[in-house]
């Protein structure tokens, strides 16, 4: 069965661009989380959906955003890049929401200059 | 701060040593908990999870133990092989209707030949 699976793997962007990041949850899994892992740190929450709906939200600015579609997939949107924005962005997936463990993609490498 | 945390950044293990990797966390209130591997390149790999209800639970190869009274949580990896060569995070669901997971900054392992 295939995994998380993310598009693009590598991205690089200028700063004040906007980025688009997409995911596919597991065949049946229902929850879609998105965290951002700084190198040499650990991943932070960022947002979680199920069922279409935000369940929850990290402390992040509302540059960023995120939906999740009827077949479960997801995007995340992050608009007015800065510096700072560089970081590998995970997308994870679980059966409903932490009842179950998050099974994560290889992430979306994104450089801003 | 964070409120889970590893105790030593790096581990170097010798291959066929037993592996212990040490969490505290500061939440009493958590009550759900994740280890994963995360290899270079990829995103975190689901090892294995545990409850509050449960003290230990095994695994292939590996086992989790939970103390709850100091709020201490560990992995122990069997027979450490070079494939073992990563950074393990910890992570805690700090609210049982929370969705998300809070990790630690992780613990390089490396193992010698």
């Amino acid at each position: 069965d295939a995994g998380v699976t993310q598009s693009p793997t590598h991205l690089i962007k200028t700063r004040g661009q906007q980025v688009t990041l997409r995911c596919s949850p597991i065949s049946g899994h229902k929850s879609v989380s998105w965290y951002q892992q700084v190198l040499g740190q650990g991943p932070q929450f960022i947002f979680q959906y199920y069922e279409k709906e935000e369940r929850g939200r990290g402390n992040f600015p509302d540059r960023f955003s995120a939906r999740q579609f009827p077949n479960y997939s997801s995007e995340l949107n992050v608009n007015a890049l800065l510096l700072g924005d560089s970081a590998l962005y995970l997308c994870a997936s679980s059966l409903r929401g932490m009842d179950s463990p998050l099974h994560f993609g290889n992430g979306t490498r994104l450089t801003v200059t | 701060g964070e409120s889970v945390g590893l105790h030593l950044p790096t581990l170097s293990v010798q291959e066929g040593d037993n592996s212990i990797i040490n969490c505290a966390y500061s939440n009493s209130a958590s009550d759900y908990f994740i280890w994963y591997k995360q290899e270079s390149g990829k995103g975190p790999q689901f090892i294995i999870d545990i409850r509050s209800n449960m003290d230990k639970r095994q695994g292939q190869r590996v086992t989790v133990l939970l103390n709850k009274t100091v709020k201490h949580l560990s992995l122990q990896i069997a027979a450490t092989q070079p494939g073992d060569s990563a950074v393990y995070f910890c992570a805690e669901n700090p609210l049982s209707n929370d969705y998300k997971l809070s990790f630690g900054a992780g613990t390089t392992v490396t193992v010698r030949a």
